[in-house]
C-alpha cells in the first residue's frame, strides 16, 4: 500500500525567506504525486501535481515540487513565502494504475512571520 | 453551484443519535469522494462512487457508516449511533474522472458528538 509521509508538523518562515515542505512517498508501483493546500476556511485545493514526465512540476502561487525516486521524495518549495501563504498543506499519492484512493499525509502548518 | 457544495457547515448532535451529511458535487463529475479529517491529521479516505455505485467502500471505519448516491449526483453520507469518536470533519470530494488524483474539494461538514 501506499502512504505518505510529511517531516514536521508545522514550518514557519519570515517573510521573503525560502519556504520547504517536506514528503517522503512509500509505493511498490510509480506513483503519482500531489501537493493540496488548504487555507482557513476553505477546502483544499490542488496545488501541483506529478504524474510522469519532467521531475520539477510547477504549481500555483509560485510552488514548485521536484519528483525523485531515488530518494523517494517530493519536497515542496517556494523561493519567497508571502504572508499570503499562511496554510494548512497536504502531501499525497496515488498509485499509477488508479486503482487506490488518493491517500493523504497528516499535513505541515506553515506559519509565515512579518 | 460551481464548487462542492456540502451541508450541514456545522452539525452539534448527542451520542447515540443518527446523522447525515450531504454532498453536492460538481455538475458533470462521475466520481465523488468521502474523507474525514480528525484534528491534526489528514483527510482519510471513506468511500468512493463511481456513477450511482460504491467502487471503493473500503475506508468505511464500521457498519454504523453507509454512503449513498441514488442518481449519480448528490450524496449523502449517514452514520448511525454516533460516538464521540465520530467527531470530526468530513470531507467530499468530486472529480471528473476516476482515480486521477485531481480532486475538487467542498469545505467540510464539521460534526461534533457529544
Amino acid at each position: 500500500a501506499q502512504s505518505v509521509t510529511q517531516l514536521g508538523s508545522h514550518v514557519s518562515v519570515s517573510e521573503g525567506a525560502l519556504v520547504l515542505l517536506r514528503c517522503n512517498y512509500s509505493s511498490s508501483v510509480p506513483p503519482y504525486l500531489f501537493w493540496y493546500v488548504q487555507y482557513p476556511n476553505q477546502g483544499l485545493q490542488l496545488l501541483l501535481k506529478y504524474t510522469t514526465g519532467a521531475t520539477l512540476v510547477k504549481g500555483i502561487n509560485g510552488f514548485e515540487a521536484e519528483f525523485k525516486k531515488s530518494e523517494t521524495s517530493f519536497h515542496l518549495t517556494k523561493p519567497s513565502a508571502h504572508m499570503s501563504d499562511a496554510a494548512e498543506y497536504f502531501c499525497a499519492v496515488i498509485t499509477y494504475s488508479g486503482n487506490t484512493p488518493l491517500v493523504f499525509g497528516k499535513g505541515t502548518r506553515l506559519s509565515v512571520i512579518a | 453551484g460551481a464548487g462542492v457544495s456540502q451541508t450541514p457547515s456545522n452539525k452539534v448532535t448527542e451520542k447515540g443519535k443518527y446523522v447525515e451529511l450531504r454532498c453536492d458535487p460538481i455538475s458533470g463529475h462521475t466520481a465523488l469522494y468521502w474523507y474525514r479529517q480528525s484534528l491534526g491529521q489528514g483527510p482519510e479516505f471513506l468511500i468512493y462512487f463511481q456513477g450511482t455505485g460504491a467502487a471503493d467502500d473500503s475506508g468505511l471505519p464500521n457498519d454504523r457508516f453507509f454512503a449513498v448516491r441514488p442518481e449519480g449526483s448528490v450524496s449523502t453520507l449517514k452514520i448511525q449511533r454516533t460516538e464521540r469518536g465520530d467527531s470530526a470533519v468530513y470531507l467530499c470530494a468530486s472529480s471528473p474522472s476516476r482515480d486521477t488524483g485531481e480532486l475538487f474539494f467542498g469545505e467540510g461538514s464539521r460534526l461534533t458528538v457529544l
